[in-house]
């Protein structure tokens, strides 16, 4: 089946790093959500990415919809203590349903103030 | 955005016993869908719940273990039956949502 894949699996940087992290796939997709995890809450969706090639940034976070359509990056400028957390890439893919969302292992950021 | 209530928001519970968890959207929805997270783990879709039809179950999930109600376009109830310490994790519920995919905070269940 279709799996996604993120790099690195985790992540220490110091307050007020840039922080770049990405997805892939051998599969191709559609629609590529990032969202973001804090500790015992639900996931929450910082950007999502609908054509290849597209750049997309929400304040501080960037990402890009890759030109393959099988991989995407997520980068976060000048980190914070609140950017801590699990970074999780999604995927959707018409091959399959395009209702189901494909998540990724997850990228955990720690930020070192 | 959608706002999305899960109740309970956690709980601990015996072996053999069953679990119901409740998912309000302030919106009327298509689509429910639910998801597991194991500890450490990401998320996996178990089952797509449609307003007056059955619901849709992924590999490895099964009605008789993950039975799912969806009354009304608003509400939807997933139980955890006979539940075993493997089937501690958080469990949540989701709605399509302008393009992206809204969470519920999730249910933390422990089984002992």
């Amino acid at each position: 089946g279709q799996q996604l894949n993120q790099s690195p699996q985790s992540m220490f940087i110091q307050e007020g790093e840039d922080v770049s992290m990405n997805c892939t796939s051998s599969s191709i997709f559609n629609t590529w959500l990032w969202y973001k995890q804090d500790p015992g809450e639900g996931p929450v969706l910082l950007i999502a990415l609908y054509k290849a090639g597209e750049l997309t940034s929400n304040g501080r976070l960037t990402a890009q919809f890759g030109i393959t359509r099988k991989d995407s990056f997520l980068n976060i400028s000048a980190s914070i203590p609140s950017d801590v957390g699990i970074y999780f890439c999604a995927g959707l893919s018409w091959k399959t349903s395009y209702d189901k969302v494909i998540f990724g292992p997850g990228t955990s950021l720690s930020v070192i103030p | 955005s959608a706002v999305i209530s899960q109740k309970p928001s956690r709980d601990i519970c015996q072996r053999g016993t069953s679990l119901t968890i409740q998912c309000q959207v302030d919106s009327q929805v298509t689509m429910m869908f639910w998801y597991r997270q194991q500890p450490g783990q990401s998320l996996t879709l178990i089952a797509t719940a449609n307003q007056g039809s059955e619901a849709t179950y992924e590999s490895g999930f099964v009605i008789d273990k993950f039975p799912i109600s969806r009354p009304n376009l608003t509400f939807s109830t997933l139980t955890v039956s006979n539940m075993s310490p493997e089937d501690s994790s958080i469990y949540l519920c989701s709605v399509e949502d302008h393009g992206g995919y809204t969470f519920g905070s999730g249910t933390r269940l422990t089984v002992v």
